[in-house]
């Protein structure tokens, strides 16, 4: 059974740093490619993040780009996000998936974990 | 970015109707759509990929159409569990979602 659990979340001030973490389980880690989404409080999903099977490809949105980098360790089967320059609008639900394929290219997340709060506040 | 629009952005239904949300993209994304299910505090679940294949364990009440820029979900005799908001999600170019949809109970 594929099992994704994130870890990871909390408080933080604004300028401040937090990292994710998303433990994987249940299926050939390096086979997929791996995503971060978020949802704001009271608003919809968003992609924030996805790195390939093999790790040589990572890509952001906008709106993260140069603050939040996504990288995984495959002895522990794990995906991280380590967030930099944490701003009030990046308070949100962060949400691990996996992609169906390994390029994380034009595909789809198969399966979610159930997410992680993060709050940017002063 | 492709933006994706979906209508309505709510829906009032009955246990056993028949309800269909419709997604629009910017420009053409050919079939690379994508609905999910999400309720609140769960995992999103994916219903649908590329536009219509039913994704593996997903009733078959629910149904997917559609190409180039308008796309529709069907889902046909609601049952409780599938109260919920639903978004598309196209993954032709950087991946963007719509609005989603909240499917309430009449």
């Amino acid at each position: 059974e594929v099992q994704l659990v994130e870890s990871g979340g909390g408080f933080q001030k604004p300028g401040g740093s937090l990292r994710l973490s998303c433990a994987a389980s249940g299926f050939t880690f390096a086979s997929h490619a791996m995503n971060w989404f978020r949802q704001a409080p009271g608003k919809g999903l968003q992609w924030v993040s996805t790195i390939s099977g093999s790790a040589d490809t990572t890509h952001y949105a906008d709106s993260v780009k140069g603050r939040f980098t996504i990288s995984r360790d495959y002895s522990k089967n794990t995906v991280y996000m380590q967030m930099n320059s944490l701003r009030a609008e990046d308070t949100a639900v962060y949400f691990c998936a996996r992609s169906e394929g390994y390029s994380g290219s034009r595909t789809y997340a198969d399966y979610w974990g159930q997410g992680t709060l993060v709050t940017v506040s002063s | 970015d492709i933006q994706m629009t979906q209508s309505p952005s709510s829906l009032s239904a009955s246990v056993g109707d028949s309800v269909t949300i419709t997604c629009r993209a910017s420009q053409t994304i050919y079939s690379y759509l994508n609905w999910y299910q999400h309720k609140p505090g769960k995992a999103p679940k994916l219903l649908i990929y590329a536009a219509s294949s039913l994704q593996s364990g997903v009733p078959s009440r629910f149904s997917g159409g559609g190409s180039g820029t308008e796309f529709t979900l069907t889902i046909n005799g609601l049952q409780p569990e599938d109260f919920a908001t639903y978004y598309c999600q196209q993954s032709y170019s950087t991946p963007t979602f719509g609005q989603g949809t909240k499917l309430e109970i009449k």
